[in-house]
């Protein structure tokens, strides 16, 4: 069965740090992968997405992530934080062959300045 | 703009009084789905279509209807709605090709006292 896992249900970083949120993924089929972002009162934003194309992926507002298949991970990173990031970020796989969505838990990020 | 749109944003309901939650997108997907977002749970598939007149089973249907009669709409039914289904309830659809992903509405937040 597919699945993925959050590291971690909370994550503060200072204003201009290292953003790293982590996802590994169970998948015995090359998966597809996505990041989300849900601000406060919101739906779901698509960051960027992972569908067999090029390990490195680049998203919006300067998030990235580096599909690894011999870790299992898909980790998020953002080289300086800014307090509009502030939220909460999902890690999902498409199930295979559906079009099924399975979320992790989802990790709130908080910005200190 | 391309956009899914849920209607309504906020609904206070009592226990057994029926209710739609209306789910519209204007992009042409064939493939739309219903999530359910719960603390500690992520996002959980409650139904979805392939296309009009096809809908089958998510991971938590029970006590939920859908219905696709055009390709534009979904709407979410609860016939008999009980305090278990208090949640915040997604509609989402999904692009083709090189727009693979899945766009969201901006949810609802139902409460069934």
């Amino acid at each position: 069965a597919q699945s993925v896992t959050q590291l971690g249900s909370h994550v503060s970083v200072s204003e201009g740090a290292l953003v790293l949120l982590r996802c590994n993924y169970s998948s015995s089929v090359p998966p597809y992968l996505f990041w989300y972002v849900q601000y406060p009162n919101q739906g779901l934003q698509l960051l960027l997405k992972y569908t067999s194309a090029a390990t490195l992926v680049k998203g919006i507002n300067g998030f990235e992530a580096e599909f690894k298949k011999s870790e299992t991970s898909f980790h998020l990173t953002k080289p300086s934080a800014h307090m509009s990031d502030a939220a909460e970020y999902f890690c999902a796989v498409r199930k295979y062959n559906t079009d099924k969505l399975i979320f992790g838990t989802g990790t709130r990020l908080q910005v200190f300045p | 703009e391309a956009q899914v749109t849920q209607n309504p944003r906020y609904l206070i309901t009592v226990t057994g009084k029926k209710l739609t939650v209306t789910c519209s997108q204007n992009m042409n997907h064939e493939y739309m789905s219903w999530y359910r977002q719960d603390p500690g749970l992520g996002l959980r598939q409650i139904y979805y279509s392939m296309n009009v007149e096809v809908t089958d089973k998510g991971d938590v249907p029970e006590g939920y209807k859908v219905s696709r009669k055009e390709k534009r709409n979904f709407p979410l039914i609860l016939e008999s709605p009980s305090p278990n289904q208090t949640s915040l309830y997604f509609c989402a659809s999904r692009g083709t090709g090189l727009n693979y992903g899945y766009t969201f509405g901006s949810g609802t937040r139902l409460t069934v006292v």
